[in-house]
């Protein structure tokens, strides 16, 4: 079936940090590919997509790139900050019909420092 | 962008009553809800999938005489936990998708604890 694998965490940083969260996934098809991002007792919220090979998703400072020869779509920030500080999810779905069923990684916890 | 509400945003009931959970699509047309389970420090755990006007597709191990879903309207999806027990208490969050919305918006979630 299905599956993502995260990096494992938690992940702690200092203010202006490089952020990388790996993230890696197996499909029996075309997926699409997101990172979601949860903060304290909040749902989650969409922070970047990618819908095919070599696409870059991109939002308040972060990237991901869609790499299908590596299956990967590792997390990136340049410059972290306090607020950045959550819970980070990568997942993967695959259309079929009407249903839209998300796969979750298990998410990484990122605590910046100031 | 797209709206999902969830409501209440924390309950908190004792042993052995049901608590019902709404989740609104606000500003879309929600074709397929879904209803998940997170546990502290985890992923999210799909619970059931529900398409308007029909009834739901459980994942395997929830127990649908336990978790009643009703997605009776485009807008509104309901999540009854029924004869609630301690094991329960968890964050349940609702996710919405719609015709032509491919991507899923989730609420804000439901702190659910039973005493």
């Amino acid at each position: 079936g299905d599956s993502v694998t995260q990096m494992e965490g938690p992940v702690t940083l200092s203010e202006e940090a490089f952020l990388t969260i790996n993230c890696t996934y197996t499909a029996t098809g075309y997926p699409s590919l997101f990172w979601y991002v949860q903060y304290p007792g909040e749902g989650l919220q969409l922070l970047l997509k990618a819908t095919k090979a070599d696409d870059k998703g991109s939002n308040k400072g972060f990237e991901a790139t869609y790499r299908k020869e590596t299956t990967s779509f590792h997390l990136e920030k340049g410059s972290v900050q306090v607020s950045d500080s959550a819970v980070y999810f990568c997942a993967l779905t695959i259309s079929s019909g009407s249903a839209r069923q998300l796969t979750f990684g298990s998410g990484t916890q990122l605590t910046v420092l100031p | 962008g797209a709206v999902v509400s969830q409501h209440p945003s924390r309950v908190i009931c004792k042993s052995g009553t049901s608590v019902k959970i709404e989740c609104r699509s606000l500003d879309f047309q929600a074709t397929t809800m879904f209803w998940y389970r997170q546990f502290p420090k985890q992923s999210l755990m799909l619970m059931a999938t529900s398409n308007e006007g029909s009834k739901a597709t459980y994942e395997q191990g929830v127990e649908k005489d336990k978790f009643l879903i009703n997605h009776a309207s485009l807008t509104l999806s309901t999540l009854t936990v029924t004869s609630a027990h301690p094991e329960d208490s968890s964050f349940y969050i609702c996710s919405a998708s719609g015709a032509g919305v491919y991507e899923q918006y989730f609420g804000p979630g439901t702190r659910l604890t039973v005493t």
